[in-house]
């Protein structure tokens, strides 16, 4: 496709539950990120790949939450015993080398039980 | 306090009326993105802009670098337009990691 996919692009979880939620870039985007975004707030930084590099992995809430890019393109948000409180927007966004305009996937909004 | 204040959360205006978001922030940028979201979470990337002003249809963009201000206008507003719109800036430095305010959330009232 020409955009950036996300799929689920809805995930009901119960609490304790493990989810893995992916993200599919344009062709030949290096940087890949991912944000979370609560209801009502601004998207917040998760973590930040370049290539099958994980370059920055600070935004991470807890070590409950695992983020993989294993051959520099599709990616994976896993969240491990899921709470209440991860239940929110999941973006991922990739941009081409050396470019600031980053495109934005539809989200997989997950809600946890 | 945060990186990036927007200004108004929520507004509500006729069809028809002039509409300006404004985005302040309060640190180094390399550029500064306006984003539009529907109910729904899908972000669509407006405009990209790093210094004057940028047109697109009934959307206008200015920043000014020296004050760290940007500003969306919607002209002739029409009830397609309500969304949230949310101002973003890439950190200058680094890899282009981005922050972003929280957004408004417009209604266009037929």
């Amino acid at each position: 496709g020409a955009g950036v996919s996300q799929s689920p692009r809805y995930k009901v979880a119960k609490r304790g539950q493990d989810v893995a939620l992916r993200c599919d870039p344009i062709s030949g985007h290096v940087s890949l990120f991912w944000y979370q975004q609560a209801l009502g707030q601004g998207p917040e930084f998760l973590t930040y790949f370049q290539n099958e590099a994980q370059l920055d992995k600070s935004g991470l809430p807890s070590d409950r939450f695992f983020a993989e890019r294993p051959e520099g393109s599709v990616s994976t948000l896993k969240i491990q015993r899921t709470q209440q409180e991860d239940s929110a927007v999941y973006l991922c966004a990739g941009s081409g080398y050396a470019h600031n305009e980053q495109f934005f996937g539809p989200g997989t909004r997950l809600t946890v039980l | 306090k945060n990186e990036v204040e927007q200004s108004p959360q929520n507004l509500t205006a006729q069809e028809g009326e002039f509409i300006t978001i404004n985005c302040s922030y309060s640190v180094g940028i390399s550029a500064l993105h306006w984003l539009q979201q529907h109910p729904g979470g899908g972000i669509v990337s407006l405009f990209m802009l790093s210094s004057g002003k940028k047109k697109h249809g009934r959307l206008i963009a200015t920043i000014n670098i020296q004050e760290k201000h940007s500003s969306l206008h919607i002209t002739a507003s029409h009830p397609r337009d309500s969304a949230v719109y949310i101002c973003a800036v890439v950190l200058s430095g680094g890899y282009q990691k981005v922050t972003f305010g929280i957004g408004t959330k417009l209604q266009v009232i037929p």
